[in-house]
Parts: structure tokens; C-alpha cells; sequence
């Protein structure tokens, strides 16, 4: 079944670093990829997605691109802040895969110190 | 837009007792979908709704649960003999339209089995 898999956390860094969360996933078909965050005590809202190869989606700051060669959709920033602490998920859906569902990683959690 | 809200926050309960949440989407969204989340892990799929219509269920979403959308705007998540595996945050997401569109989380249920 398709599968989603994140770099374990946590990751620290201090403010204005250069930020990467891996992501590669399996799926069956040409899935849409997505990163969601989630800051402490709200919901996951949607950062960005990508929905077909070579897309780059970008929101805030963060970048990812879809690469369909090595199955990958990393998460990038160039400058990091305080205020980006949170839960980083990258998801996936595959209508090919027989299913409008949402296939999540575990999360990889951010802490940026001042 | 008030956003998407989930009742209760947190509920307590004894093992082998029923309970109900309950999930009041973004009013104009279409689309419904319940997700359970435990430590460390990322959402899984439970279920989703297309107005009142019941379109997927997922294996995890054994015959003790059951989810309802009568009339196509608040839904509820019913869990018959809770079992302490049952454990976990409950999340619901509303979206307006189908597949690959942004869906709109609330913080979650948390449910805990003693």
C-alpha cells in the first residue's frame, strides 16, 4: 500500500538556519503530495502540495518539490524563526491507489531557538 | 469561516462504556473526514463523507465504530465497548470540493481509556 516516510525528529535548530525535513514515499499511481504543520495547540492546517512531477509548492517561506525519480518531496527553508516550531507532516494522496484518503508520515518535530 | 470544531476536547471514559464525538465542519464544506492519531504517529484514515453519503471506510474502522453525517453538516463518531487500544486523538477535517483540495483540521478529540 502506499506509504509515506519522514526523518525522525526532533530537530533543533537556532533561529535562521537553513531547514530540510526528508520525505520519500511509496504509491501505486502519480500521487499528490502534501506537507501539513501542525503549532502547538491548533489543528494541522495545510503549508503546501505539489501534484504532479516536477511541481514546487511553496508557502511561507517553505519550498518542496516533487521528484518522481528518487520519490521524494523534501521540505526546505531557508531561514528559520522561532514561530516555525511545530509538527511538519508530509502526506500523500493516490486516486490511482483506490482511495481519496490521506496517507500520513509519523511528523518530524521542529524546535528553532532564539 | 469559524473553522472546523470538534466536542468534547477530551473525554475520559472506562473501558467497555460507548462514547460519541462530535464535528461541525466549515458550514459551506462538502466533504467530511475522520482521522485517529497516537503518540508519535501521523493521522490515519478513518473515514469520509461526501455530504450525507458515507463513501469510505478504512479496515482500521472496525464494527464497534460508527460514524454519521445526517443531513450532510455536523457528524458524529460513535465508539461502541471502547477498548484501551482505542486510545488516541480523534481528529475531523471538513473540505469543499474532492480529491487533492486543502482540508481544514480542528485540535481533535482526545480519548482515553482506563
Amino acid at each position: 500500500g502506499d506509504s509515506v516516510t519522514q526523518m525522525e525528529g526532533p530537530v533543533t535548530l537556532s533561529e535562521e538556519a537553513f531547514l530540510t525535513i526528508n520525505c520519500t514515499y511509496t504509491a501505486t499511481g502519480y500521487p499528490s503530495l502534501f506537507w501539513y504543520v501542525q503549532y502547538p495547540g491548533e489543528g494541522l492546517q495545510l503549508l503546501l502540495k505539489a501534484t504532479k512531477a516536477d511541481d514546487k509548492g511553496s508557502n511561507k517561506g517553505f519550498e518542496a518539490t516533487y521528484r518522481k525519480e528518487t520519490t521524494s518531496f523534501h521540505l526546505e527553508k531557508g531561514s528559520v524563526q522561532v514561530s516555525d516550531s511545530a509538527v511538519y507532516f508530509c502526506a500523500l494522496s493516490d486516486l490511482q491507489g483506490g482511495s481519496e484518503k490521506l496517507v500520513f508520515g509519523k511528523g518530524t518535530k521542529l524546535t528553532v531557538n532564539p | 469561516d469559524t473553522g472546523v470544531s470538534q466536542d468534547p476536547r477530551h473525554k475520559i471514559t472506562k473501558r467497555g462504556q460507548n462514547v460519541t464525538f462530535r464535528c461541525d465542519p466549515i458550514s459551506e464544506h462538502n466533504r467530511l473526514y475522520w482521522y485517529r492519531q497516537t503518540l508519535g504517529q501521523g493521522p490515519e484514515f478513518l473515514t469520509y463523507f461526501q455530504n450525507e453519503a458515507q463513501l469510505e471506510k478504512s479496515r482500521l474502522l472496525s464494527d464497534r465504530f460508527s460514524a454519521e453525517r445526517p443531513k450532510g453538516s455536523f457528524s458524529t463518531l460513535e465508539i461502541q465497548r471502547t477498548e484501551q487500544g482505542d486510545s488516541a486523538m480523534y481528529l475531523c477535517a471538513s473540505s469543499l470540493g474532492g480529491f487533492n483540495e486543502k482540508l481544514f483540521f480542528g485540535s481533535g478529540t482526545q480519548l482515553s481509556v482506563l
